[in-house]
C-alpha cells in the first residue's frame, strides 16, 4: 500500500523559533498533499492544500504567513511553523493524494509539536 | 453546519461486547465517499474502509461491519466481540465530488474504551 512519512515525529522548540515538518510520499507521486491540525481530543481540521509547483490553498482562518507550505516535488511537501508560540502546539498530520486514485488520501503518522 | 456528525463522544464496553459507532453525514452531492479511520494512542490514522455513494451494500471484514443507509444518511460501524486492542478514537469522514474528493470532512470522533 501507499506509504506517507513525516519527519520529525515529534519536536519541542522554544517560543519564537521556526520549525519545519516534512511530508513524503514514499512509493507514489502526489501532486496534491494536505496538512491537517489536530488539538488534543479534537478532530482533524484541514489547514491547507498543497499543490506541486504552485501556491498552497489555505482554509479560512489559517494564517498563510505563519504556516508556510512548500510543495517542491511530487513526493515532498513541507510545513514551516514560523515564530512558533505555545498555542501552535498541536499534532500535525499530512496526507497525500494518489494521482492514480483521486479519492484516496494516504495519511502520514503525524508530527507532535510542543512549543515551550 | 457540520457535514459529519458523530454524536457519541465516548463509549465504554467490556471485552467481547458488540459496539456500534454512529455516523451521520450531510451532503448535497450525489457522488461522495465515506470513510472510517481508527486513531490509536500513537496518533497514526489507520484506514478501515471507504464506501462510495452508489454502493449501499453492507460490508463485513472480520469482526468489523459497516451499515450504509442513504435513506438516513448514516454510515454506522459495528465491532463484534470487541477486544482491548480496539480501544482508540474512531473517525468517520466524507469527501465529495464537488471538491474533486480533495477535502475530507471529519467527524469529531468517538473514543472507544474496551475494558478487559
Amino acid at each position: 500500500g501507499a506509504v506517507v512519512s513525516q519527519h520529525p515525529s515529534w519536536v519541542i522548540c522554544k517560543s519564537g523559533t521556526s520549525v519545519k515538518i516534512e511530508c513524503r510520499s514514499l512509493d507514489f507521486q502526489a501532486t496534491t498533499m494536505f496538512w491537517y491540525r489536530q488539538f488534543p481530543k479534537q478532530s482533524l481540521m484541514l489547514m491547507a492544500t498543497s499543490n506541486e509547483g504552485s501556491k498552497a490553498t489555505y482554509e479560512q482562518g489559517v494564517e498563510k504567513d505563519k504556516f508556510l507550505i512548500n510543495h517542491a516535488s511530487l513526493t515532498l511537501s513541507t510545513l514551516t511553523v514560523t515564530s512558533a508560540h505555545p498555542e501552535d502546539s498541536s499534532f500535525y498530520i499530512c496526507s497525500a493524494l494518489s494521482s492514480g486514485q483521486a479519492y484516496e488520501q494516504y495519511f502520514g503518522p503525524g508530527t507532535r509539536l510542543t512549543v515551550t | 453546519a457540520q457535514k459529519v456528525t458523530q454524536a457519541q463522544t465516548e463509549i465504554s464496553v467490556v471485552e467481547k461486547e458488540d459496539v456500534t459507532l454512529d455516523c451521520v453525514y450531510e451532503t448535497r452531492d450525489t457522488t461522495y465517499y465515506l470513510f472510517w479511520y481508527k486513531q490509536p494512542p500513537s496518533g497514526e490514522l489507520v484506514f478501515l474502509i471507504r464506501r462510495n455513494s452508489f454502493d449501499e451494500q453492507n460490508e463485513i471484514s472480520g469482526r468489523y461491519s459497516w451499515n450504509f443507509q442513504k435513506s438516513t444518511s448514516s454510515f454506522n460501524f459495528t465491532i463484534t466481540a470487541s477486544q482491548v486492542v480496539d480501544s482508540a478514537v474512531y473517525f468517520c469522514a466524507l469527501s465529495e465530488a464537488l471538491d474533486n474528493f480533495n477535502k475530507f470532512y471529519f467527524g469529531s470522533g468517538t473514543k472507544l474504551n474496551v475494558k478487559p
